[in-house]
This record gives C-alpha cells, sequence and structure tokens, in this order.
C-alpha cells in the first residue's frame, strides 16, 4: 500500500480564492510527521508546513494551513488567498517514527495553477 | 536563510561513466539525506547519513552507490558507472540533530543527472 497519496494530479484556483490540496496517509506508527513542500518549475523543493502526529491543533504558517483529521488519516493541505505564484507542484510526505533520521515518504504530488 | 546547495546544477555523463554529486547541507544539521526523482514521478529515498555512516538505505541504493562526508562541509553522491536510468533529479536534504521534534528536511535545489 502506498504511505501517501494525493488523489488530484491537476488543480486550478482563481487568484485571491481557497484551495484545498488532498493528501491521506497509512501507518501503523502511532509516531510520525507530515509535511508539505512546494515544488516551482525551477525544481527545488521548499518547505511549507509541518504536523506531528501528536499535535492538538492543526498547523498553520501564514497563508498555509494544514487540515489534520487523524481518525480519517488525511493532511489536507489548504492555501487561503491564492497568489500567481502560489502556482507550483505541491507535495505531500510522511515519515514515520520519532527517528531523525527516518527517510520521507513522499506522494505523487498536485500540480496547481492559480488563474489570474 | 540558511540554505543546502548542491552542485552542479546540471550534469551530463556518458553511460559508464562515474559521476559525484556534490551538496553543502546546512552548517548545524547533523542528517543528511539524498532523495531522487525520475522526470514525473515522485520523490524517492535513497540514503541517510549520521555520524559518519549510513544510517537507512532504500533499495535503490545498491552497490553502485555511495555517500561520503570527505570534509566538514561536504556531502557527496557518487555513482559509480551510469546507466541511462539513472536520469533523474538528485536532491539533496538536512536536519537537525536529535532529540528535535519536527525534524524538517531541509532540501537543496537539485542537480538534474542526464545519463546518455
Amino acid at each position: 500500500a502506498q504511505k501517501i497519496t494525493q488523489t488530484q494530479p491537476g488543480m486550478f484556483v482563481q487568484e485571491k480564492e481557497a484551495v484545498t490540496l488532498d493528501c491521506t496517509y497509512d501507518t501503523s506508527d502511532p509516531s510520525y510527521g507530515l509535511f508539505w513542500y512546494k515544488q516551482p518549475s525551477s525544481g527545488e523543493m521548499i518547505f511549507l508546513i509541518y504536523q506531528g502526529s501528536y499535535d492538538q491543533q492543526n498547523a498553520t504558517e501564514g497563508r498555509y494551513s494544514l487540515n489534520f483529521q487523524k481518525a480519517r488519516k488525511s493532511a489536507n493541505l489548504v492555501i487561503s488567498a491564492s497568489q500567481l505564484g502560489d502556482s507550483a507542484m505541491y507535495f505531500c510526505a510522511m515519515r514515520e517514527g520519532r527517528e531523525a533520521g527516518n527517510q520521507f515518504y513522499f506522494g505523487t504530488g498536485t500540480s496547481l495553477t492559480v488563474i489570474p | 536563510e540558511p540554505e543546502v546547495t548542491q552542485t552542479p546544477s546540471h550534469q551530463v555523463t556518458q553511460m559508464g561513466q562515474e559521476v559525484i554529486l556534490r551538496c553543502v547541507p546546512i552548517s548545524n544539521h547533523l542528517y543528511f539525506y539524498w532523495y531522487r526523482q525520475i522526470l514525473g514521478q515522485k520523490v524517492e529515498f535513497l540514503v541517510s547519513f549520521y555520524n559518519n555512516e549510513i544510517s537507512e538505505k532504500s533499495e535503490i541504493f545498491d552497490d553502485q552507490f555511495s555517500v561520503e562526508r570527505p570534509d566538514g562541509s561536504n556531502f557527496t553522491l557518487k555513482i559509480r558507472s551510469t546507466k541511462l536510468e539513472d536520469s533523474a533529479m538528485y536532491f539533496c536534504a538536512s536536519s537537525e540533530g536529535p532529540h528535535r521534534t519536527k525534524n524538517i528536511q531541509y532540501f537543496g535545489a537539485g542537480t538534474r543527472l542526464s545519463v546518455l
């Protein structure tokens, strides 16, 4: 089974609107971390937001928030007030366990296009 | 802001040749990683490195691959005899030491390897 599933290959959003990018995960480890990265066309991977499995509140970082539903094993990224510069690939990732050096598992990504 | 730097940004090589991809992790980070992303596919873990030894590796990381921290700042990935299927974007990442809750992995801009 896939550790991370992103079911939306491509999404479109009007500038200034909010958009939700879906991510579900699969793990039996009670301790894990969930991460979102942005990959613009230039190729670099930019860290956006982190959610720990024991965090009681949903993570927020500026215009990014994470809708964490533990029972459903979902960690959707919400981008508010979309900007043209938000057009990029977005990857959801998970680290299982508490070990610092544990690998990240990535999803297949969602391509977001912001329309003026 | 500290960042992970990778050189070169693009490497072209002939099949069967050896290549070395270079990375300078964030200076106070203790964990280092290599990932690869074949064009249009998801990011895949290759290897993690801590305290001058490999801490985890994937099945992709076979005897053709090796990693080294030759000095206090560089972290390298060597591919001994490149194959066509090694063509991919290679990302270096680093994270802080143990006892850190989030252990966010920060990625470099990548090296695009083209094997002809």
